[in-house]
This record gives structure tokens, sequence and C-alpha cells, in this order.
């Protein structure tokens, strides 16, 4: 079964701290996603990387940046962790084939805590 | 900019009964894919139904369908026979067809959390 796997399912971490979101995914996929979900406001795109060692800013990038060293994964970083950063965060996996369309697959979530 | 709408942020039905959920959404594009994923309780984001712009018909899954109204940019999602497992929050999503760099990117409603009372 294929498979995008968030290393952590809950995290708390306190103001200041440096902060890493780990997103593995099995599936060879070009395009991977870090999104912010927060309520009434739905999912919000941070970053995303379309090959190893790019990435392209989304949405909210402020406060965050993002690392693709290998296909595989994806990490998020928040340099300073703030209070404001509190939400659940998901990441997205989708391969690049001209104009088909191969789907998404997502992580269960990470839901960030900072104290 | 592409922007997805979803107005109803909570919305009930009585199982065995349709409910409808509403999006609109806004773009300059005349070819792209729009979306309905349901998130449960344990996160999974889940496809639902998807829909081509460029296809006139509209999609169908089993108890799910969509009225796709291109012109009014208007997508919503009807659930049929519902049942106490469609309880979820259900997103609404956008998708430039071209696969260029941030073609790619997938833009979210606010959500809906749909109830499904016994």
């Amino acid at each position: 079964d294929v498979k995008v796997t968030q290393s952590s399912r809950y995290l708390v971490k306190r103001t200041g701290e440096k902060v890493f979101l780990e997103c593995v995914q099995d599936m060879d996929h070009e395009n991977m996603f870090w999104y912010r979900q927060d309520p009434g406001l739905g999912l919000r795109l941070i970053y995303f990387s379309y090959d190893v060692k790019m990435k392209e800013k989304g949405d909210i990038p402020e406060g965050y940046s993002v690392s693709r060293e290998k296909k595989e994964r994806f990490s998020l970083i928040l340099e300073s962790a703030s209070t404001n950063q509190t939400s659940m965060y998901l990441c997205a996996s989708t391969a690049r084939q001209g104009n088909l369309d191969y789907g998404y697959t997502f992580g269960s979530g990470t839901r960030l805590t900072v104290v | 900019a592409q922007t997805v709408t979803q107005s109803q942020p909570e919305m009930s039905v009585q199982e065995a009964e349709t409910v409808t959920l509403s999006c609109t959404y806004d773009t300059s594009e005349s070819d792209y894919y729009l979306f309905w994923y349901k998130q449960p309780p344990s996160r999974q984001m889940i496809l639902v139904i998807r829909q081509e712009a460029y296809k006139q018909q509209n999609a169908t899954e089993n108890r799910f369908s969509v009225n796709f109204q291109k012109a009014a940019k208007s997508f919503s999602l009807k659930i049929s026979d519902s049942q106490l497992g469609d309880a979820a929050m259900y997103f609404c999503a956008y998708r430039n067809l071209r696969w260029e760099t941030s073609g790619s990117r997938l833009t979210f409603g606010e959500g809906t959390q749909l109830t499904v009372n016994p």
C-alpha cells in the first residue's frame, strides 16, 4: 500500500525552538507539498517542491522553510516556533506526468502545539 | 490566483436522507480539475469525487454525485442515502489542468463539517 508518512502524529514544542516536521513518501513522486489546516480556514499551502532541491513558496511561507535533499523526503522547518504556528500540518505528494491527474496522497497529519 | 469558497461551515442530515454541500470557485483558467475530499476523525484525506472542467457530464461515484455549473463556477456535492460513516469534514478543492510547477498545487475551500444523525 502506497504511503505518505509523517514522522509525528502529535508534537508539543516551546516558543523559540527550531522544529522539524518530516514527511516521507514511497511512491517515487516528484511533487510534494506542505499544507497547514486551521478551523474555518481550510488547508493553506505553505511550500511545495517539484524536484529534489527545488522548492516554491505557497500562500503562507512566512516563518517556515523547507528542505528536499532526497526525492522521497520533504521536511518543513519552523525556524523559531511561535504560538501562532500551533496547527495541524499535512504533507501530500503526487506524480508529475504531463497533464494527467495521478491523484494526491496525503499523510495523516501532525498536530503541533507551541507553548 | 484561484480561490475556493465553501459557505456552509456545518451541515447535518438524517441517516438515509440526501444532503448537498455547496462550493464556489473563482479562476480565469478554462481547463482545470475540481475535487471533493473527505477527512474523517482519523485525519486521512480521502478523495470522494473528481470533475474535469472540459467534461460537461457531472461525475458520479456510487452515492456521491456533483452538480458542476461551469458558467456559474459552482461545484456542489450531493450525498444520497447518507450513512453514519459519511460523517466527516468535506473539502472542495481546485487544481489547474496544466502541470508546470505551480499548476500541480491544490487550492482548498474552508471545509464543511457534516454530521449524520441516526
